[in-house]
């Protein structure tokens, strides 16, 4: 069964940082682009960014949102991608997600992890 | 950026009623590789999205045929044919053509 599973969430102050993982199982982890997406409390869902495959130089794309402050990166040994957020603020305050980006759509999506930022 | 417009915000049906919500682009999803990348998601109360379709009209794995996408350039629907109980939740459509990767607003399907 193909899986994502995120894990890493919690309370953090502003400005501070916090490091989400997404432990994924039943696929070829290195072959798939990897992607983040957030939901803020009652709000829509928001694409963060993506990291793209070996193949295509595990290269990265950002919402104009993040750049600068998030970093996406994957350990395929592990099957794992991650999500580094640095300088958080109270709007970066949502359930995020992870999911496998299969050519140009999204399957599956893990149940989230929430990240809280407030003093 | 591509806006993507969702019409309408919610809507109300009958079990067994069909449904339709409407995606708008403000740019073409054309790709250069012919496809037009536009897809639907569902998410349910309390659970992630779900994947229901890709490319604008291609069922995903174990989606029921009561789902249909269609549509070209910027202009999209999703219809449901037959509402049911386990339809409940909020749809997105999504483009993935061109970075930023942007999605609808969501259209909230509540029964009657």
């Amino acid at each position: 069964e193909v899986q994502v599973v995120e894990s890493g969430g919690g309370l953090v102050q502003p400005g501070r940082s916090l490091r989400l993982s997404c432990t994924t199982s039943g696929f070829t982890f290195g072959g798939y682009a990897m992607s983040w997406f957030r939901q803020a409390p009652g709000k829509g869902l928001e694409w963060v960014g993506f990291i793209r495959s070996k193949t295509y130089g595990e290269t990265t794309e950002y919402a104009a949102s993040v750049k600068g402050r998030f970093t996406i990166s994957r350990d395929d040994s592990q099957t794992i991608a991650y999500l580094q957020m640095n300088s958080l603020k109270t709007e970066d305050t949502a359930v995020y997600y992870c999911a496998r980006y299969d050519t140009y759509w999204f399957d599956p999506w893990g149940q989230g992890t929430l990240v809280t930022v407030s003093s | 950026d591509i806006v993507m417009t969702q019409t309408p915000v919610s809507l109300s049906v009958t079990p067994g009623q069909p449904a339709s919500i409407s995606c708008k682009s403000t740019q073409s999803l054309l790709h250069s590789d012919g496809k037009t990348h536009l897809s639907w998601y569902l998410q349910r109360p309390g659970q992630p999205p779900q994947l229901l379709i890709y490319e604008v009209s291609n069922r995903f794995s174990g989606v029921p045929d009561s789902f249909s996408g269609s549509g070209s350039g910027t202009d999209f629907t999703l219809k449901i044919s037959r509402v049911e109980a386990g339809d409940v939740g909020v749809y997105y459509c999504m483009q993935t053509v061109q970075v930023p990767l942007t999605l609808g607003q969501g259209t909230r399907l509540e029964i009657k």
